[in-house]
């Protein structure tokens, strides 16, 4: 029940193109969903977040699109530049702090 | 931008040898955690801290690992006899309050041989 479920497991875009990667979860506890980056040798880099009390967050680029019945959430990354290139991680908490995190999605932005 | 800071980047130490791992969180942050990732897999939790004290722990934080704040600065893992299954990355990470995003630091690469 804590786990976080995510795919593609890798996802390969031509640059402008839009990015979209997928996360489910079961713990309903669950009520802050981030997303990290991770570029090779790094930390993961927290991106954007969003709470259940609102279906969708816009920050530049990228967009949280949340369906709190259906228990998924996306990343959508829009106009995908080679620089967006990285490992992205959705992860799921509750107020007790600790985050279970996805297995992961290798994007590769092709020029 | 405040930053965790980690050391060493990479340590590689002998099977049955002890690491410390040292950490310095942000420094208005309350909530400090300890995170591996075996190389190419998923980012694991192992101890989340609070107040001076352990919040949670999952399975793999077992006898042989153990956490401090020595000073209220440094936070460090310790890991007391090793294994060739702890090789991993070590992130370290801080929030200024519960449920909110972690600021990584960039890890420590432990390699046991």
């Amino acid at each position: 029940q804590q786990q976080v479920k995510q795919s593609p497991q890798s996802l390969i875009v031509q640059k402008g193109g839009i990015s979209i990667i997928n996360c489910a979860y079961e713990n309903t506890a669950f009520d802050y969903f981030p997303w990290y980056q991770q570029f090779p040798g790094k930390g993961p880099a927290l991106l954007i977040a969003i709470r259940p009390d609102v279906s969708e967050k816009k920050e530049g680029r990228f967009t949280i699109s949340f369906n709190k019945s259906a228990k998924q959430f996306s990343l959508h990354i829009m106009d995908s530049q080679p620089g967006d290139s990285a490992t992205y991680f959705c992860a799921a908490s509750t107020n007790a702090g600790k985050s279970t995190f996805g297995d992961g999605t290798t994007l590769t932005v092709k020029p | 931008e405040p930053e965790v800071t980690q050391t060493p980047s990479h340590q590689v130490t002998q099977m049955g040898q002890e690491v410390i791992l040292r950490c310095v969180p942000i420094s208005n942050h309350l909530y400090f955690y300890w995170y591996r990732q075996i190389l190419g897999q998923k980012v694991e939790f192992l101890v989340s801290f609070y107040n001076n004290e352990i919040s949670e722990k999952s399975e793999i934080f077992d006898d042989q690992f153990s956490v401090e704040r020595p000073d209220g600065s440094n936070f460090t893992l310790k890991i007391r006899s090793t294994k060739l299954e702890d090789s991993a990355m070590y992130f370290c990470a801080s929030s200024k309050t519960l449920g909110s995003g972690y600021t990584f630091g960039s890890g420590t690469r432990l390699t046991v041989v």
